[in-house]
């Protein structure tokens, strides 16, 4: 079955250090693949995405992510870590067959210490 | 260009009454969908609705909730009957459509409270 999975419910980082969310997913073909953020009691902003071409994205915000296909992952990354940071980072897929539909993971919380 | 709009932005509905929500899509979208987020969970696809057809509504609840996009004026989803399980985030985001119906645009979500 298709399916998102981020298999970090939790992370806690010092402001300043860097940063990693994991996703894999899995599906027959590589799908188009999203980050997304969402702050408490907000709406979800679209970090960055990958369509095809080079592995390594670069998104707002400082945010990269890198696919790795052997792996079927596309990771999150970003160097130093701001308290602004704090906020739920949901990685979410699109077929690119029956692209009518975004499938997202469970979402990953970020905690960030002063 | 203004963005994905919903309202109301906050809902609340005692048990047993009708709850509506609108989103207005981007100018130039003609495709929309609904996501619900219950709390501590991801979003979860319910509908896709182009201009008066709904294409996809695979995870649409089977009664209760229903959705319509008309050629004129916001898409709307509709739950009558409402539930305390009802209580959710619901997302609505748009795109172009035709082969970029990839590239969704999220709305600030309306969160219905059912007391």
């Amino acid at each position: 079955a298709q399916s998102v999975t981020q298999p970090d419910i939790h992370i806690t980082v010092s402001e300043g250090a860097s940063l990693e969310l994991r996703c894999n997913y899995s599906y027959g073909a590589t799908p188009y693949l999203f980050w997304y953020v969402q702050s408490p009691g907000q709406g979800l902003q679209l970090l960055l995405k990958y369509f095809s071409g080079d592995t390594l994205v670069q998104g707002i915000k400082g945010f990269e992510a890198e696919f790795k296909r052997s792996q079927s992952s596309f990771n999150l990354r970003k160097p130093s870590v701001h308290w602004s940071d704090a906020a739920e980072y949901f990685c979410a897929v699109v077929s690119r067959t029956s692209y009518d539909k975004v499938i997202f993971g469970p979402g990953t919380s970020l905690s960030v210490i002063p | 260009n203004a963005g994905v709009m919903q309202n109301p932005r906050h809902l609340v509905r005692r048990r047993g009454q009708e709850a509506r929500l609108r989103c207005s899509p981007m100018k130039g979208h003609s495709h929309v969908y609904w996501y619900r987020q219950l709390p501590e969970e991801g979003l979860k696809f319910m509908v896709y609705l182009q201009k008066e057809n709904i294409i996809d509504e695979s995870g649409m609840p089977k009664e209760r909730f229903s959705a319509e996009f008309p050629k004129e004026g916001p898409s709307i989803l509709r739950i009558q009957q409402v539930v305390r399980g009802d209580s959710a985030a619901y997302f609505c985001a748009s795109s172009p459509g035709r082969d970029r119906r990839y590239e969704q645009y999220f709305g600030p979500g309306t969160r219905l409270t059912v007391t």
